[in-house]
Order: C-alpha cells, then sequence, then structure tokens
C-alpha cells in the first residue's frame, strides 16, 4: 500500500509570506497526486492535479511541483483566507485506494 | 454546474446501519465520465476514502472498510448511496459524496453522522 507523508504538520505564517508544504510518496505515483485546501467547516477544496496543475479558479499564487515521490505545493504573497489545512492525495494505485497525508494546518502567526 | 448533496440520518445507534444518499445535479452518474464516491472525515482529523462507482458497474472499497460497505446508484433520480453495516463510534465523521476524475473535483458539503445509542 501507498503511504503519503506530508511536512510539516503545522506551521504559521504572516499575510504576504510565502511557504511551502512538502507530501513524500512510499513509492513512485509518477505525477499522480493532487492537492486540496480545507477551510474550518467546510468540504475540502481541490487546488491543484496531475503534481502541477492549477484547478480553474485557484489563484495563480498557488503551485504544485514534483514527481516520482516528492512533491511540494507553494503558496506565495498569504492572504488572510489561505490560513486552512492542506492535504495531498495520491491516485496513482489501481486498483484505487485515494490515499491522503495527513495534513498540513497553516495558521497566522 | 455540478453540485452534490448528501442526506441521511444524522444519529445512528451502535451495531445498527447507516444509509446515505447523495442526490447529484448538473451530471449524470450514467455518463461513466466519472467516478462517484464517498470519502469520510472523524472529527479533528484527516481525511478517509471509503468507496466509489462507475455507475456501469465497477466498485471500489477501501481494504479496512470493504466487509461492511455496499456503494450503489440510480440513475433515474440521479443519486448514489451508500451503505455501512454494524456501524460504531469510530464510524462517527463527516461523510462527503464526491465526483472523482482520478482527484476528486467535486464536494458535497457533507454531512455529520454521530453513532450513539
Amino acid at each position: 500500500d501507498i503511504h503519503m507523508t506530508q511536512s510539516p504538520s503545522s506551521l504559521s505564517a504572516s499575510v504576504g509570506d510565502r511557504v511551502t508544504i512538502t507530501c513524500r510518496a512510499s513509492q513512485d505515483i509518477i505525477n499522480a497526486l493532487a492537492w486540496y485546501q480545507q477551510v474550518p467547516g467546510k468540504a475540502p477544496k481541490l487546488l491543484v492535479y496531475a503534481a502541477s496543475n492549477l484547478q480553474s479558479g485557484v489563484p495563480s499564487r498557488f503551485s504544485g511541483s514534483g514527481s516520482g515521490t516528492d512533491f511540494t505545493l507553494t503558496i506565495s504573497n498569504l492572504q488572510p483566507e489561505d490560513f486552512a489545512t492542506y492535504y495531498c492525495q495520491e491516485y496513482y494505485s489501481v486498483p484505487p485506494s485515494y490515499i491522503f497525508g495527513q495534513g498540513t494546518k497553516l495558521d497566522i502567526k | 454546474q455540478v453540485q452534490l448533496q448528501e442526506s441521511g440520518p444524522g444519529l445512528v445507534k451502535p451495531s445498527e446501519t447507516l444509509s446515505l444518499t447523495c442526490t447529484v445535479s448538473g451530471d449524470p452518474i450514467s455518463s461513466n465520465s466519472h467516478y462517484w464516491g464517498w470519502i469520510r472525515q472523524p472529527p479533528g482529523r484527516g481525511l478517509e476514502w471509503i468507496a466509489s462507482m462507475y455507475y456501469s458497474g465497477s466498485t471500489y472499497y477501501s481494504p479496512s472498510l470493504k466487509s461492511r460497505v455496499t456503494i450503489s446508484g440510480d440513475k433515474s433520480k440521479n443519486q448514489f448511496f451508500l451503505t455501512l453495516n454494524s456501524v460504531t463510534a469510530a464510524d462517527r465523521a463527516v461523510y462527503y459524496c464526491v465526483r472523482i476524475r482520478s482527484y476528486v473535483d467535486v464536494w458535497g458539503k457533507g454531512t455529520t453522522v454521530t453513532v450513539s445509542s
């Protein structure tokens, strides 16, 4: 089974900062990786798919990169609405298992 | 615009069966353009995929829940369903119905399920 590990589990930052969240897969998943943002009390929202493709409507300050086992989500020029929890998810497995990372909580410093 | 809406009882007794419905608007579940599925989130915890299906017949289940879960659909009502048997306190969570195109591109708002006698 594929295991997804995010780091850090939490981080604090200020409006205007640039932050990077890392997701590591336990085996090569090519680029079958998505990133989601979840605001408390709301459903997750798709930000990035195929490791680096920005979902329609997502601000360009969000970017994803990586392939194989190591992936990153970068948020530039943090805005107040960006303080949320972020999850990575693999969709490489066959049959599917849709394993999520444990989440990274981003809060205001 | 595709929208998904979960419905079902908010409270289920231990050992009983949880049944949830997802009503889809804006995309026919029978089109086979996407999978349809369920994901849950226990309080204060992360996301767990439960099950997914192609309307044409393919179904997939989380190995940890496979023995207790069934996913199915009704194209006449454009709905799909989740049945979870023998629930325990560990099944307390927010349950989301989702549209899957490999990744999850559309989420319902979620429905909270509590397990208590």
